[in-house]
C-alpha cells in the first residue's frame, strides 16, 4: 500500500538553529499538507500546498516557516530559527483532492522534532 | 475555533465492550472524518461520512452525524485490546480542502 515517507524521525537541534523536514508524498498525490502535534495536545494544521504553491496557511505558519517542493517527489517544511515551543511531532499529509472535497490525507509518520 | 471538543477526552473499557465518543463543531461542513493514531505514530483514516448522510458503518465502526446539532459519534463495537489508541475527528468545511482536528479522545481497551 502507498505510503507517505517522512525524514528524519526524531531531530534534536539547539535554539536558533534551522531545521528541514523532508516528505515524500504519494506519488498520484496533488495536495500537500503539514500538521504538527505538540506532545499531548490535539493536531494542528499549519499549511497546505497544491499547484507548487500554499493554498492556505494557518497563523501558527508564520515568517520562520516556508515549504518548498524543489523536485517531483519531495516536499519540505523548513523552520529558518527555532524556538522551545517549535517542539512537537511534525507530520506531513497527501492527498489526491477533489472538486467534491472528500479529501481523505494519508499521513507520514511523523518527525519529532526536539529543540534545546 | 471551527472545532469543538470531543469527549470523553479518555475512555477505559473492557474488551468486548462498545466504546462510544462524540465529537462537535461549529461550522458548515462538506465531510466528517475519523483518524485513528497510535502512540507515537501518524494518523490513519478510519471512515468519512459525508454532510447529506446520518449514519455509516464499516466493520465494527460506525458513525452517525447530526447536521442540525453539528455533533457526529463513534461506535467501536466489540471492542480488542488493539483498538487502544488515541480517536480524532475532522471536519472538511464545506467550501475547502483543510482538515482541522478535534482534540481526540484516549481509548484504552484492557484484556
Amino acid at each position: 500500500e502507498p505510503e507517505v515517507t517522512q525524514t528524519p524521525s526524531h531531530q534534536v537541534t539547539q535554539m536558533g538553529q534551522e531545521v528541514i523536514l523532508r516528505c515524500v508524498p504519494i506519488s498520484n498525490h496533488l495536495y500537500f499538507y503539514w500538521y504538527r502535534q505538540i506532545l499531548g495536545q490535539k493536531v494542528e494544521f499549519l499549511v497546505s500546498f497544491y499547484n507548487n504553491e500554499i493554498s492556505e496557511k494557518s497563523e501558527i505558519f508564520d515568517d520562520q516557516f516556508s515549504v518548498e517542493r524543489p523536485d517531483g517527489s519531495n516536499f519540505t517544511l523548513k523552520i529558518r530559527s527555532t524556538k522551545l515551543e517549535d517542539s512537537a511531532m511534525y507530520f506531513c499529509a497527501s492527498s489526491v483532492g477533489g472538486s467534491s472535497g472528500a479529501n481523505v490525507l494519508t499521513f507520514g509518520a511523523g518527525s519529532r522534532l526536539t529543540v534545546l | 475555533s471551527q472545532q469543538g471538543e470531543e469527549d470523553p477526552q479518555a475512555l477505559s473499557i473492557q474488551e468486548g465492550e462498545n466504546a462510544t465518543m462524540n465529537c462537535s463543531y461549529k461550522t458548515s461542513i462538506n465531510n466528517l472524518q475519523w483518524y485513528r493514531q497510535n502512540s507515537g505514530r501518524g494518523l490513519v483514516h478510519l471512515i468519512l461520512i459525508r454532510s447529506n448522510e446520518r449514519e455509516k458503518h464499516s466493520g465494527r465502526l460506525r458513525v452517525t452525524l447530526d447536521t442540525s446539532k453539528k455533533s457526529s459519534s463513534l461506535l467501536i463495537t466489540a471492542s480488542r485490546a488493539a483498538d487502544t489508541a488515541s480517536y480524532f475527528c475532522a471536519i472538511i468545511k464545506a467550501a475547502g480542502n483543510k482538515l482541522t482536528f478535534g482534540g481526540g479522545t484516549r481509548v484504552l481497551v484492557k484484556p
